[in-house]
C-alpha cells in the first residue's frame, strides 16, 4: 500500500539550530510532493511543493525541500529556525495518475523551537 | 487569493441533531474535498467533487452526506453522529488542472464535538 513516513514525531530545537525533517514515500511511480505546515490553532498552509525539474525546491519563510528520487525521499530544511516555527509538519504525497484527490499524508513531525 | 472558507468554526451537536458544515471558495477551482482529522493525526480524505460531481467516497458513514450546490460551495450533512466523530473537519480545493499537477488549498476547518 501506499504510504508516506515521516521519521520524527517530535523535533526540538533552539532557535538558530539548523532543522532537517525526514520525509519517505513507498510510491515507485512519479508523484507530485509536497510540505504543509500547521501553526499552533491555524489550518494547513502549504509551505513547498515539487512536481518536476529542479529537484531542490524553496518555499516560503525560508524552507526548501530536495526530491531524491533514488532514495523515494523528500526531507524538508531550514538552515535557522525561529520561535514563530513552531509547529506541526505535514508532508504529502499525490501519485501522479492516482485517483483524484489521493493526497496521501504524512503522520506529522512536531517542531517545537525554544526561544 | 488563495483562501477557502469554511463556517461555523466550531460545532456541538448532539447525537440526534442534524447539522452542516459549510465551505467556499472563489479561486475558480473545479476539485473540492473533505477530510477528517483527529487530534494528532494527518488528515483523511473523506470526499471528492469534481465538476460538482462526486467522484471519490472513501467508505464515509452514511451519515455524513456531501453535496455540492455549485463550483464555490461545499456543504457536509451531518445527522445521527457518534462522539468519535468529534474531529476536525477540512475542506480543500484545487485547480483541476491536466496532467495532475494539483495543488490543494486548506480551510481553517470545523472543529466539531459531538456529544
Amino acid at each position: 500500500a501506499q504510504s508516506v513516513s515521516q521519521h520524527n514525531h517530535h523535533v526540538i530545537l533552539s532557535e538558530a539550530a539548523s532543522l532537517e525533517l525526514g520525509c519517505n514515500y513507498s510510491y515507485g511511480g512519479t508523484v507530485n510532493l509536497f510540505w504543509y505546515v500547521q501553526y499552533p490553532g491555524q489550518h494547513l498552509q502549504l509551505l513547498l511543493k515539487y512536481f518536476s525539474g529542479d529537484p531542490l525546491v524553496k518555499g516560503i519563510k525560508g524552507f526548501e525541500a530536495e526530491f531524491i528520487k533514488s532514495k523515494f525521499s523528500f526531507n524538508l530544511r531550514k538552515p535557522s529556525v525561529q520561535w514563530s516555527d513552531t509547529a506541526e509538519y505535514f508532508c504529502a504525497v499525490n501519485p501522479y495518475g492516482g485517483s483524484q484527490g489521493n493526497l496521501i499524508f504524512g503522520k506529522g513531525t512536531k517542531l517545537s523551537v525554544k526561544p | 487569493d488563495t483562501e477557502v472558507t469554511q463556517t461555523p468554526k466550531h460545532l456541538v451537536m448532539g447525537m440526534t441533531n442534524k447539522k452542516s458544515l459549510k465551505c467556499e471558495q472563489h479561486m475558480g477551482h473545479r476539485a473540492m474535498y473533505w477530510y477528517k482529522q483527529k487530534a494528532k493525526k494527518p488528515p483523511e480524505l473523506m470526499f471528492v467533487y469534481s465538476y460538482e460531481k462526486l467522484s471519490i467516497n472513501e467508505s464515509v458513514p452514511s451519515r455524513f452526506s456531501p453535496e455540492c450546490p455549485n463550483s464555490s460551495l461545499l456543504n457536509l450533512h451531518l445527522h445521527a453522529l457518534q462522539p468519535e466523530d468529534s474531529a476536525l473537519y477540512l475542506c480543500a480545493s484545487s485547480q483541476q488542472r491536466r496532467g495532475n499537477q494539483e495543488t490543494q488549498y486548506f480551510g481553517p476547518g470545523t472543529r466539531l464535538l459531538v456529544l
